[in-house]
């Protein structure tokens, strides 16, 4: 079965500092893959996507993600951290075989502190 | 445009009961999705809709059912409530069927006691 491992369940970050969270997936043929951002008691909200264009994707609120095909990778950055980041992220995969089923990984939360 | 909506955004039944959540989509879209979130299992897939059809089922028992309708709404149905039914049911939408985008509604959460 194709999966999704996010491998931090929570980050501690300091504001202003670096944020890192990893994601590596099952590998297949010609995956989407999307980073979700989810605030306490809201839905769902789309921080980027990649779609086999370039492999370093750019997305709202200063993310980026590099897609490594080797690694089986897609990990999410942001050079400077900031209070309203803190939140839980998801790491989705979906793959044409499977049309819009969504593949969540398990949720990594992060931590800003003053 | 308006987002993704979904009623209602709380409920409280007591196990046996049945539920009914409904969800409409994105204007122009005809393909909607419902995930299930809990703290034990996290997000996971139940069912999707396209064109009043369901296209792809999730691994959950047959109490839990859906339904699109023509103006692209979707309700689903969950029979019999068990404690463990308890969780934010999301529901999102895309414009067609396959690897669009799908964006969000803010969830129904459901509390089964």
């Amino acid at each position: 079965a194709q999966s999704v491992t996010q491998l931090d369940s929570h980050v501690s970050v300091s504001e202003g500092t670096p944020v890192l969270l990893r994601c590596n997936y099952s590998s297949s043929y010609s995956p989407s893959l999307f980073w979700y951002v989810q605030h306490p008691n809201k839905g769902l909200q789309l921080l980027l996507k990649y779609t086999s264009a370039a492999t370093l994707v750019k997305g709202i609120n200063g993310f980026e993600a590099e897609f490594k095909k080797s690694e089986t990778s897609f990990h999410l950055t942001k050079p400077s951290a900031h209070m309203s980041d803190a939140a839980e992220y998801f790491c989705v995969v979906s793959w044409k075989a499977a049309g819009n089923k969504l593949t969540f990984g398990g949720g990594t939360r992060v931590l800003v502190k003053p | 445009k308006a987002g993704v909506t979904q009623t209602p955004r709380y409920l409280i039944k007591t196990r046996g009961q049945q539920v009914t959540l409904s969800c409409s989509p994105i204007s122009g879209h005809r393909s909607v999705s419902w995930y299930q979130q809990t703290p034990g299992q996290g997000l996971q897939f139940l069912f999707e809709y396209f064109s009043e059809t369901q296209r792809n089922k999730g691994n959950f028992p047959g109490r839990f059912s859906g339904r699109q309708f023509s103006n692209s709404r979707s309700e689903m149905n969950v029979s019999t409530l068990e404690l463990g039914d308890s969780a934010l049911y999301l529901c999102a939408s895309t414009l067609t069927s396959g690897t669009d985008t799908q964006y969000f509604g803010p969830g129904t959460r459901l509390t089964v006691l």
